[in-house]
C-alpha cells in the first residue's frame, strides 16, 4: 500500500481564495483524521472521521473550514476564504481504529 | 476533555546519555501512542500501548505505559545523533477516535 496520499504538498494562495486539500487514506482504515500543526499550537485535530461519517469536528476552527468525505478512498478539508491565518501544514491521517494512525506527508500552505 | 502534556519540551542530550521524556493525560485514555517527527516530514509512529504495564522496546528506545497514574514514558539508552527529532505523545479513547496530541518534545543529541 502507498500509505496516506495528500495533494498538493505545498500550497500558495492570495487571502480570500478557496483552498482545497485532498487525502486518499490506506484502504481498509475506516478512520481518517484531519490535523492542523503550526508552531504556536502544535498538532491540532481539526475533525476525525469514521465509516465516512464526521463524528467530531470541534477542533474546526471557524465556518471558513468544512470537510467532507464521499466515499472510503477520499476526503477533502475546504478553507473558503482564506485568511494569513491558516497558514500551517496540514495533516491527514487514517488508521482501523484499534492500531496506529498512519499519517499522510501534509500539506504545507501558505496563505499571502 | 482529554489533554495531554509531555515534559520536556526541549531536551538536549549528548551521546551515549540516557533520558526520559513523559507524558501525561487528563482522562481515561483506552490506549497511548508515541510518535517521531523529523523536520519538515511526516508523523512515524513508533509504539502503541493497549494496556496498563505495557512496555515496548525498540532500539535505543522503550515506551512503556502506567494508565492509573496515567503516565506513558519513552526512554531514550545510550543517546546517538540519528535520535534527534520531536518526539509525540498522543492519548485516545472511544477505540481510536479522537486521536489528541500532546505538545512536541525537540530532542537534540550532541556528541
Amino acid at each position: 500500500d502507498a500509505g496516506v496520499i495528500q495533494s498538493p504538498r505545498h500550497e500558495v494562495t492570495e487571502m480570500g481564495q478557496e483552498v482545497t486539500l485532498r487525502c486518499k487514506p490506506i484502504s481498509g482504515h475506516d478512520y481518517l483524521f484531519w490535523y492542523r500543526q503550526t508552531m504556536m499550537r502544535g498538532l491540532e485535530l481539526l475533525i476525525y472521521f469514521n465509516n465516512n461519517v464526521p463524528i467530531d469536528d470541534s477542533g474546526m476552527p471557524e465556518d471558513r473550514f468544512s470537510a467532507k468525505m464521499p466515499n472510503a478512498s477520499f476526503s477533502t478539508l475546504k478553507i473558503q476564504p482564506s485568511e494569513p491565518r491558516d497558514s500551517a501544514v496540514y495533516f491527514c491521517a487514517s488508521s482501523t481504529g484499534t492500531l496506529r494512525a498512519f499519517f499522510g506527508q501534509g500539506t504545507r500552505l501558505t496563505v499571502v | 476533555e482529554l489533554k495531554v502534556e509531555q515534559n520536556p519540551l526541549f531536551l538536549s542530550m549528548q551521546e551515549g546519555k540516557n533520558y526520559t521524556i513523559y507524558c501525561n493525560y487528563s482522562t481515561t485514555s483506552d490506549r497511548l501512542y508515541w510518535y517521531r517527527q523529523d523536520p519538515g516530514k511526516s508523523l512515524e509512529s513508533l509504539f502503541v500501548l493497549l494496556s496498563n504495564g505495557a512496555v515496548k522496546q525498540e532500539g535505543r528506545l522503550m515506551a512503556s505505559l502506567d494508565t492509573k497514574a496515567r503516565l506513558s514514558t519513552l526512554h531514550i539508552t545510550a543517546a546517538v545523533h540519528d535520535l534527534s527529532a520531536t518526539y509525540f505523545c498522543a492519548a485516545s479513547y472511544n477505540q481510536g477516535g479522537k486521536l489528541i496530541f500532546g505538545q512536541g518534545t525537540e530532542l537534540s543529541v550532541k556528541p
